[in-house]
């Protein structure tokens, strides 16, 4: 089954605690991007990466990394979490053609204490 | 700038009424237009889309668009909503080479009364 994965799908940390939220897809897409969303601003990219070991900033990227060592994973990295990071997370995947339709994975909801 | 405005942020309707959300974009380029939709604890699933030819797309669960280039919008209707429509709409648009980039909406949030 073609799919974009998560992990965790919930998450609780203090703040200042580093860390990672994995993203897979099975799809050979070339293209994946993180979204986080927040409740009256819809979803906004943090990061997006057009191949592997190729990654640009998105429209939110500060306090957050990025890597895309393998075609297929592209992990979420908060090395020093803060309260404001408090959101729900959306790793996506697609072709990066013209056919941009992306596939969403199902969500981690992250909360900073 | 580009963006997307969906002016309703929620909506309720009665089962089996007809339903449209609005959305406008602002983009300098020829869009591409997406609705999404969230169920609750869910990852966003696409309803349709829009990239060239007819106006009027249809999508799946009944759903269809209409893209009005003269009024930037592209409004999702259905005729008649079942009570599992309940849900968080998003209107997203991008464009030719802009590697995959989505610019969503605020989302609409739908409520259907038995």
């Amino acid at each position: 089954e073609a799919q974009v994965t998560q992990n965790p799908r919930y998450l609780i940390t203090v703040t200042g605690k580093k860390l990672t939220v994995t993203c897979s897809q099975n799809m050979n897409h070339e293209y994946m991007s993180w979204y986080r969303q927040d409740p009256g601003l819809g979803l906004r990219q943090i990061y997006y990466s057009m191949n592997v070991e190729v990654t640009d900033k998105g429209d939110v990227p500060e306090g957050y990394k990025v890597s895309r060592k393998e075609k297929r994973n592209f992990p979420l990295i908060l090395e020093s979490p803060s309260p404001n990071q408090t959101s729900l997370y959306f790793c996506a995947s697609s072709t990066g053609l013209e056919n941009n339709e992306q596939f969403f994975g199902p969500g981690t909801r992250l909360t900073v204490l | 700038a580009q963006s997307v405005t969906q002016p309703d942020i929620h909506i309720t309707v009665s089962e089996g009424a007809s339903l449209e959300l609005r959305c406008n974009y602002s983009y300098g380029a020829t869009p591409y237009l997406f609705w999404y939709v969230q169920s609750p604890g869910q990852g966003l699933q696409l309803l349709l889309k829009y990239f060239s030819g007819d106006t009027l797309v249809q999508g799946i669960k009944g759903f269809e668009a209409e893209f009005k280039r003269s009024q930037s919008s592209f409004n999702l209707r259905k005729p008649s909503v079942h009570w599992s429509d309940a849900a968080e709409y998003f209107c997203a648009v991008s464009g030719y080479n802009q590697g995959g980039k989505l610019i969503f909406g605020q989302g609409t949030e739908l409520s259907v009364k038995p």
